[in-house]
């Protein structure tokens, strides 16, 4: 089995303001992903990575950035936060070309004052 | 693109009483898989039931659901809800791309109530 860990778990952040997420997962899985959960929008896929050094935008890229530092770890920044935003950041990895479900985090719940 | 509609965004339903969460989707020919994921209170989001072939009844935890590609259709049935039940559920659809990576594409979710 393995594990993947989000931080820090909750952000608080001003306008404007760039703030960093982290994920590390042990699970030896090439591909990483980041989500943005909204209450009634469902997960809305921000950036994947297939391996170390990779980025793929996804649906919701504008307005973040990422960096894959390794293949353990993940990193999403919100480059401005945005005044009032609340929402849930989750990571995912799954394995590349093999697997086609991902086993998610527990998420960085930001909200922006 | 690929979409996922989920008509309810909140069900409630009596302890022993059957459950029924509507899922349909629109995909092109690179949906390789169905999801139902559920994501309890506080917690991540994990695998319910997963499947990719027409017509074929997948099991889990109580829950079933049967992919109609005729239908595109994955609905998520209970015959008899239990209190630890109450959840948010998600329906989505992997697709792969020339990468080899999987993307999954999610519903807006469905919050499931069981009450007493």
């Amino acid at each position: 089995g393995g594990i993947i860990t989000q931080t820090p778990k909750f952000l608080i952040g001003q306008e404007g303001q760039k703030l960093t997420l982290k994920c590390q997962q042990n699970f030896n899985h090439d591909t990483m992903y980041w989500y943005r959960q909204d209450s009634g929008k469902g997960l809305r896929l921000i950036y994947y990575s297939i391996t170390e050094n990779d980025l793929q935008k996804g649906d919701l890229s504008e307005g973040y950035d990422a960096s894959r530092e390794k293949k353990s770890s993940f990193s999403l920044t919100v480059t401005s936060a945005q005044k009032n935003e609340m929402a849930v950041f989750l990571c995912a990895s799954s394995i590349l070309g093999v697997s086609y479900e991902q086993y998610f985090g527990p998420g960085t719940r930001l909200t922006v004052l | 693109g690929d979409s996922v509609t989920q008509t309810e965004g909140l069900v409630t339903v009596t302890e022993g009483l059957p459950v029924k969460l509507n899922c349909t989707y629109q995909t092109t020919y690179l949906t390789i898989a169905f999801f139902w994921y559920v994501q309890y209170l506080n917690e991540a989001p994990q695998v319910l039931l997963k499947s990719s072939t027409d017509n074929k009844r997948t099991e889990h935890q109580g829950f079933h659901a049967t992919l109609h590609k005729s239908s595109s259709s994955f609905h998520l049935q209970k015959s008899s809800a239990q209190l630890s039940d109450s959840a948010l559920y998600y329906c989505a659809l992997s697709d792969r791309g020339a990468e080899g990576a999987d993307r999954l594409t999610f519903g807006k979710g469905t919050q499931l109530i069981i009450q007493p």
